[in-house]
């Protein structure tokens, strides 16, 4: 099966950097990315995702970049707010269902 | 509440009982999941319901049961057999071709 690993695990940022969020995935043919956002007690929310047909997708100050051939996808936060500050994780599949998730990355922006 | 709700939001089992979570989608998913999360960590697939009828184990589906009566319920009995059944649970699902919805979880605790 797929084995998603994230890194890195903790994150820390002061307001107004970018933080960057890295995974990487082992089976080739999946063909689906998508990133989640999750605050403290809460449910995981879709906040981007990208297909393998392309390599990059921009929405506001969040974009996530795959590379196929080295199978790794990123995500990028610019501007770095304090409602920034929660759980993020990155999931891979072929299509959109039996998603396998990386096992998150906590991110701290610092006012 | 997005579509797809759990039930109850706490929930106190004492040692030796059964106790079952609810969860209802009225997003006319195909796909149902149910996945723990333990402080601090990531998700682990319990089990899954791709069709009406059928479900398949996940990673960690010892001590747990599930039910596929209806597309809309996927219902999840931790047994007395879970010995540390101690955590958030979240239902999600998915259709072919987009990601998890998620419910807003389920936080199980032994008294």
């Amino acid at each position: 099966g797929e084995n998603v690993e994230q890194h890195p695990s903790t994150l820390s940022v002061q307001e107004g950097d970018s933080a960057v969020i890295k995974c990487t995935y082992s089976d080739s043919a999946s063909n689906y990315f998508p990133w989640y956002k999750q605050e403290l007690g809460k449910r995981p929310q879709l906040i981007i995702d990208i297909r393998s047909n392309v390599g990059e997708k921009k929405d506001q100050r969040i974009a996530v970049t795959l590379n196929k051939t080295a199978k790794h996808f990123s995500l990028h936060i610019t501007e770095t707010q304090p409602e920034d500050s929660a759980v993020y994780f990155c999931a891979a599949s072929r299509g959109a269902n039996n998603l396998f998730f990386g096992t998150g990355t906590r991110l701290t922006v610092i006012p | 509440d997005g579509g797809i709700t759990q039930s109850p939001k706490y929930l106190f089992r004492k040692e030796g009982q059964n106790v079952t979570l609810s969860c209802e989608q009225n997003l006319n998913h195909d796909a149902m999941y149910w996945y723990r999360q333990d402080p601090g960590q990531g998700l682990r697939l319990i089990y899954y319901s791709q069709i009406v009828n059928d479900f398949q184990k996940g990673d960690i589906a010892e001590g747990y049961s599930v039910s596929r009566e209806k597309k809309e319920s996927f219902p999840l009995t931790v047994t007395s057999a879970q010995k540390n059944p101690t955590a958030f649970y979240l239902c999600a699902s998915s259709t072919l071709n987009y990601g998890y919805t998620f419910g807003s979880g389920t936080r199980l605790t032994v008294v």
